[in-house]
């Protein structure tokens, strides 16, 4: 069965500082990654995604991820952030059943903004 | 505007009740749809694979007879808390994918419930 961990809980980082939150998954196949971000009280917005090709992925606001299959890894980064992308991030692996893609979802990380 | 919308957003509910939640897939038909809750400053579980027109598959750990879901038709799965308690009350979100458009996956905005 598949997994993903993001083993930091929360991170803090300066506005203007680069960031890099980290994923680590487990699935058999090649999986099909995702990055979700979800300000408080609201849904999911899909930041990006990694089906196949180009391991370097890039997303929107300015968010890149890139696949590592050596590492097991699916790692986000953002060069300089700014005080609205404090939310919490969601990495996730999916699963095709039935021509659908269920998703297994790592724990998060909270990402806090000093001015 | 949304692709995969649910409804009610916000729910409040005594006790003992039953509350339903309705995720539709409005531009596409989707035979299967999953619904996650998520508890307050936790990730997203999945609880179920809605299956149109059979009955849904449910992940370890969560109640069939609690957590009734219909999938009746090719837009439309819902969820249906029965017999509500306080510990049900959480955020639900059902999604839904698009294999005609490259296997995208849609989130449905999402539905509090909050049991009294």
């Amino acid at each position: 069965a598949q997994s993903v961990t993001q083993p930091d809980i929360h991170i803090t980082v300066s506005e203007g500082a680069s960031l890099e939150l980290r994923c680590n998954y487990s699935y058999g196949a090649t999986p099909y990654l995702f990055w979700y971000v979800q300000s408080p009280g609201q849904g999911l917005q899909l930041l990006l995604k990694y089906f196949s090709g180009d391991t370097l992925v890039q997303g929107i606001k300015g968010f890149e991820a890139e696949f590592k299959r050596s590492q097991s890894s699916f790692n986000l980064r953002k060069p300089s952030v700014h005080w609205s992308d404090a939310a919490e991030y969601f990495c996730a692996v999916g699963a095709a059943i039935q021509g659908a893609q269920k998703l297994v979802f790592g724990q998060g990380t909270r990402l806090t903004i000093n001015p | 505007g949304a692709v995969v919308s649910q409804h009610p957003s916000w729910v409040i509910c005594k006790s003992g009740t039953s509350v339903k939640i309705e995720c539709r897939s409005l531009d596409f038909q989707a035979t299967t749809m999953f619904w996650y809750r998520q508890f307050p400053k936790q990730s997203l579980m999945l609880m179920a694979t809605s299956n149109e027109g059979s009955k849904a598959t449910y992940e370890q750990g969560v109640e069939k007879d609690k957590f009734l879901i219909n999938h009746a038709s090719l837009t439309l799965s819902t969820l249906t808390v029965t017999s509500a308690h306080p510990e049900d009350s959480s955020f639900y979100i059902c999604s839904a994918t698009n294999r005609a458009a490259g296997n995208t996956i849609y989130f449905g905005e999402g539905s509090w419930l909050t049991v009294v």
